[in-house]
């Protein structure tokens, strides 16, 4: 699997955008971004993903660069409760093994 | 969106005991789920891919002996921590994939967690 850097931490006043980044320079033609999330205590959560294109969904948007080696999570208007450990994953889309590791992610702190 | 079903939610046990965990996907089938656990202030690890039908394959390091997962059903994954000991402790939490979907539809859903204490 192509490993990913995420900044360790980050801050986010409440309703403020919240931009999250994340290198995966070593991906591969056949692999996704993939975001999740994970709130103190509990089972990580899906966000988003996408392979070349941006993505928008209900949660979040997803930017990915044109060379696809990087890639920016945007919480529009952040909330108390998007405070949680953000995690970026690449793998591949094929419908075999679908094994996901995950790395250390950025915790990030949404501050009243 | 789809629901993993994660049992118990927290379990304490005396030290030597065995502790079964129940992953169960509710509305979709699951040929493969993932077993992962996660110390405090720690990112997630995985410890075994279980495929229904077959044997897990577990990633390096981690026991197999110890951890017992058994996937007799498209819906239903177990692990079980046998002769538990303190080291054990720990946040234990399963993850589901949906048997069909186009490549990058595919998505991963995950249970709630199990908190293992051993005394």
């Amino acid at each position: 699997d192509a490993k990913t850097t995420q900044p360790t931490s980050m801050d986010c006043a409440e309703g403020r955008a919240a931009n999250l980044p994340c290198n995966h320079s070593t991906i591969s033609g056949n692999e996704y971004v993939y975001w999740y999330r994970q709130i103190h205590s509990q089972g990580p959560q899906y966000i988003i993903h996408g392979l070349k294109n941006n993505e928008t969904n209900e949660m979040a948007s997803l930017i990915i660069t044109e060379d696809r080696k990087s890639s920016t999570l945007i919480l529009p208007h952040a909330t108390l409760r998007d405070t949680a450990v953000y995690y970026c994953i690449v793998r591949p889309g094929n419908t075999g093994g679908f094994k996901t590791i995950f790395g250390a992610g950025t915790r990030l702190f949404v501050k009243a | 969106g789809a629901v993993v079903s994660q049992h118990p939610s927290w379990v304490i046990c005396k030290s030597g005991t065995s502790v079964k965990i129940e992953c169960r996907s509710l509305d979709f089938q699951a040929t493969t789920m993932f077993w992962y656990r996660q110390f405090p202030k720690q990112s997630l690890m995985l410890m075994a891919t279980s495929n229904e039908g077959s044997k897990a394959t577990y990633e390096q390091g981690v026991e197999k002996d110890k951890f017992l997962i058994n996937h007799a059903s498209l819906t239903l994954s177990t692990l079980t921590v046998t002769s538990a000991h303190p080291e054990d402790s720990s946040f234990y939490i399963c993850s589901a994939r949906e048997q069909w979907g186009t490549p990058g539809r595919v998505k991963l859903f995950f249970g709630s967690g199990t908190q293992l204490s051993v005394l």
